[in-house]
């Protein structure tokens, strides 16, 4: 019962491309966010979106843009790739503010590498 | 803004030992703060959480204490079994827009 799904599981591009990650979630959920996980620097947030067409940076948004068209469909763009976008992206969702006991769901994450 | 610290980065114990796992979060406004368990290859997965009206709670052999004067938390995991070997992240929040602010995770290592 995946609830929260990431359109591609690897991917690999090159130096300069315009990279679309795209997450979808089926729970209703209000807030949607973009992480990358980096060994020994756990989670860091990218984006978060807590309405259709919302945005918000989160700590480390340079180099990225975001889009929330609809509800339940968040898309991460890199607008011009790099090496060192190279990462594990993982998508999540919540409601506003998140429930406890459900706190985030996450996607099972997108292994990027930009060579 | 948040910030979140986590101790240690690996931990190992035997099965059957206790585990406990330390936070300390920077904004005494934050009001939520869950646990997330992340086996190797799979997503990370809520495992307990707490709000800041709470000083314990307690789920089977899981167990999240906060203290809110000092601005610590921690994960307690008792009579460890080899299919908790995994990594946790603890995470501080819950204001403005409810983001998250995560550690760095520990990797627990239990052998049998």
């Amino acid at each position: 019962d995946v609830k929260v799904t990431q359109s591609s599981r690897y991917l690999v591009k090159r130096t300069g491309e315009k990279v679309f990650l795209e997450c979808v979630q089926d729970m209703d959920h209000e807030n949607m966010f973009w992480y990358r996980q980096d060994p020994g620097l756990g989670l860091r947030l990218i984006y978060f979106s807590y309405d259709v067409k919302m945005k918000e940076k989160g700590d480390i948004p340079e180099g990225y843009s975001v889009s929330r068209e609809k509800k339940e469909r968040f898309s991460l763009i890199l607008e011009s790739a790099s090496t060192n976008q190279t990462s594990m992206y993982l998508c999540a969702s919540s409601l506003s503010p998140p429930a406890l006991g459900h706190g985030y769901t996450f996607g099972s994450g997108t292994r990027l590498t930009v060579v | 803004g948040e910030n979140v610290e986590q101790h240690p980065s690996t931990l190992s114990v035997q099965e059957g030992d206790s585990a406990v796992i330390k936070c300390t979060y920077s904004d005494s406004a934050s009001n939520y703060f869950p646990w997330y368990k992340q086996e190797l290859g799979k997503r990370p997965q809520l495992i307990i959480d707490i709000r800041s009206n709470v000083g314990e709670k307690k789920d089977q052999r899981i167990a999240v204490t906060l203290n809110k004067t000092a601005k610590h938390f921690s994960l307690h995991i008792t009579e460890t079994q080899p299919e908790d070997s995994a990594v946790y992240f603890c995470a501080a929040g819950g204001t403005g827009f409810q983001k998250l602010v995560f550690g760095t995770g520990t990797r627990l290592l239990v052998s049998p």
